[in-house]
Formats: structure tokens, sequence, C-alpha cells
């Protein structure tokens, strides 16, 4: 079965650069989320995007951004990085209207590294 | 806000040993519980779920019930193997949008 996609897998950047994480849902799924996981933590919720709009927003820095677009794909973009914004970057997806109350699909991750 | 508290880490068993890790959560209403399995170097996948009071979510042979009157859903599996050596994160759902997961429980189990 589709799976989300996530890409790329692995980032490195330097401190202050600009990075663009990218996020396939699996098909018909609507609903797309974006968590962030620090070495050692749990994950937190950053943004979600329901048919293109913006459901719901939690601990996102003002230096990222996000949408979902016409064909249901996401793009989470992150301006000025910092050292702390490493982590591992996970989208998940949704299909709002099928699935059981609030089961997500999670992709693979981006692990995002910055220097 | 919905909170969930998980046992802390890390555990360490022996193969065919019993599992549990604990978990409690706070929330208003009803909310959905999940338990997910990070495995090494890989992503979250959704172990096993349960929506209202009473429902026993289980795969792998791993179990899990919502105990709406300990606010609870303690995950067990009766005789862990190496392969089961992962972290393990309880989570919940409220309103259909964010989960809100614990901390996560770093399970080793040696052979």
């Amino acid at each position: 079965a589709a799976g989300v996609i996530q890409s790329p897998r692995h980032l490195i950047k330097e401190k202050r650069e600009t990075a663009t994480l990218k996020c396939y849902p699996i098909p018909r799924h609507d609903t797309v989320y974006w968590y962030q996981q620090g070495p050692g933590q749990d994950p937190q919720f950053l943004i979600s995007f329901y048919e293109k709009m913006q459901s719901d927003k939690g601990s996102i820095p003002d230096r990222f951004s996000a949408q979902q677009f016409s064909d249901y794909h996401s793009e989470l973009n992150m301006s000025s990085l910092e050292l702390g914004d490493s982590a591992l970057y996970f989208c998940a997806s949704r299909w709002t209207s099928g699935g059981l109350r609030g089961e997500q699909y999670f992709g693979p991750g981006t692990r995002l590294t910055v220097t | 806000g919905d909170s969930v508290t998980q046992m802390e880490g890390p555990v360490t068993l022996s193969e065919e040993a019993f599992l549990t890790i604990n978990c409690t959560y706070t929330a208003t209403g009803y909310p959905s519980l999940f338990w997910y399995v990070q495995y090494p170097g890989e992503g979250l996948q959704l172990l096993l779920k349960a929506t209202k009071a009473d429902d026993k979510g289980s795969n792998k042979g791993f179990e899990a019930t919502y105990r709406k009157e300990t606010t609870s859903f303690h995950l067990e599996k009766g005789s862990v193997q190496v392969s089961d050596s992962a972290v393990y994160f309880c989570a919940l759902t409220n309103n259909d949008y964010k989960l809100s997961f614990g901390a996560g429980t770093t399970v080793t189990v040696r052979a």
C-alpha cells in the first residue's frame, strides 16, 4: 500500500540558511500534519492543513511557514535556520472522511542537521 | 490542555519476559488513544488504537485497554522478542487534529 512520502530524507544546512521539506500524503488523504522531534524527545505538533487550508497550529516558530497545494502535498519552509532546528521532521496524513478519528499515518521523516 | 504521561524508561527485558508500559492521560471529553512505535532510525508506526472506553486495541501480540475510570491506556505484551526493541509512544487526539504524545519509553529486549 502507498505510504506517506517525505523528501529529502536527510538535509544538512548551515545556520541562517533556508530549507524546504516536502510531504506527499497517502492518496485520498486530505489532511496533512507536521511534527518536529528533537533528539531524545517526543514529537511536537507544528501545523496541520485540511483541504489546503490551515486547520491547526502548534509550536511552530515564526521563521517557519507551510502550505498545502492543490494536489494535497505539503511543504514546510524554514528560514534563518538555527542550530536548535536540528531535528527529525515528520509529516503525517489522514483521510478525514473515512479514517478512524485521529488516525494519522506517518512518513519516514526528514532528518535536518543545521551546522 | 490535553497531555499524556508515560512510564519513564529505559526498560530492559529478557526475551519472553512480560512487558508493561504505563500511560495515563489528561483530556476533556472522549479522546482517541494510540500507541506508536519507533524502531531505530525509522519513523513512527501506529501499533494499536482505541476510540472509546473499554475498547481494547491489539496488534502483533501487544494489547492496551482504554480505561476511562483511571484515564489509562497501558501497553502490555506477554512475551517480548528482540525485535520488539524500540521506542514506544502513547498518544491521544481529542479534536480530530493534532496528536499529543507522551515522552516515549525506550525498550531493549536482550536475547
